[in-house]
């Protein structure tokens, strides 16, 4: 069955960086797209970009002003995700979902908490 | 960007009620709409994309439809499992946007 597994909650201050993996299984990883959908807290789900796991290519939300980078390691059928210069408004939770339409799988979620 | 409207807010309902959700795109969108079920601490769930394809293993009770700019989620007869909150998401074009939710509560 499919699933997508994703790395544990972080801490990080205010002006760093996180890096969250997803690893995948039960499907051809490079036949799928990735996509990175946060969710702060009350809010609504706010897409933030996706990369396609067979090529490498990639689409950024540029709400977030090229602060995302999306990578891939297809021997390790791991996605990830990196968001830099951190502010408070990142505290979220994080997901991944396969597909770069609509995620018919999603990952359990990262939470992502930022302080000063 | 295209900004999704969801309506009600929350709702509550009562077991057995038949539950019809809003969903408006302030552009059209074809029918590229996705439905998900969000319960509380856990991942979205898909339930409908193309508008009103049911995904792979989720009952029928749940349906879809709409085109252009307005949607509908339906459940046909709400169970306990049901109560959770629910989201459209449009995918007709960059950046993909999702609705504020419903909240779908015990009577």
């Amino acid at each position: 069955q499919v699933q997508l597994v994703q790395s544990g909650a972080e801490v990080k201050k205010t002006g760093a960086s996180v890096n969250i993996s997803c690893k995948a299984s039960g499907y051809t990883f490079t036949s799928y797209a990735m996509h990175w959908v946060r969710q702060a807290p009350g809010q609504r789900l706010e897409w933030m970009g996706w990369i396609n796991a067979g090529n490498g290519d990639t689409k950024y939300s540029q709400n977030f002003q090229g602060r995302v980078t999306i990578t891939r390691d297809s021997s390790a059928r791991t996605a990830y995700m990196e968001l830099s210069s951190l502010r408070s408004e990142d505290t979220a939770v994080y997901y991944c979902a396969r597909r770069h339409d609509y995620g018919d799988y999603w990952g359990q979620g990262t939470l992502v908490t930022v302080s000063s | 960007d295209i900004q999704m409207t969801q309506s009600p807010s929350s709702l509550s309902a009562s077991v057995g009620d038949r539950v019809t959700i809003t969903c408006r795109a302030s552009q059209g969108i074809s029918n590229y709409l996705a439905w998900f079920q969000q319960k509380p601490g856990k991942a979205p769930k898909s339930l409908i994309y193309a508008a009103s394809s049911l995904q792979s293993g989720v009952p029928s009770k749940f349906s879809g439809s709409g085109a252009g700019t307005d949607f509908t989620l339906t459940i046909s007869s709400l169970q306990p499992e049901d109560f959770a909150t629910y989201y459209c998401q449009q995918y007709n074009s960059y950046p993909l946007t999702f609705g504020g939710g419903t909240k779908v509560e015990i009577k």
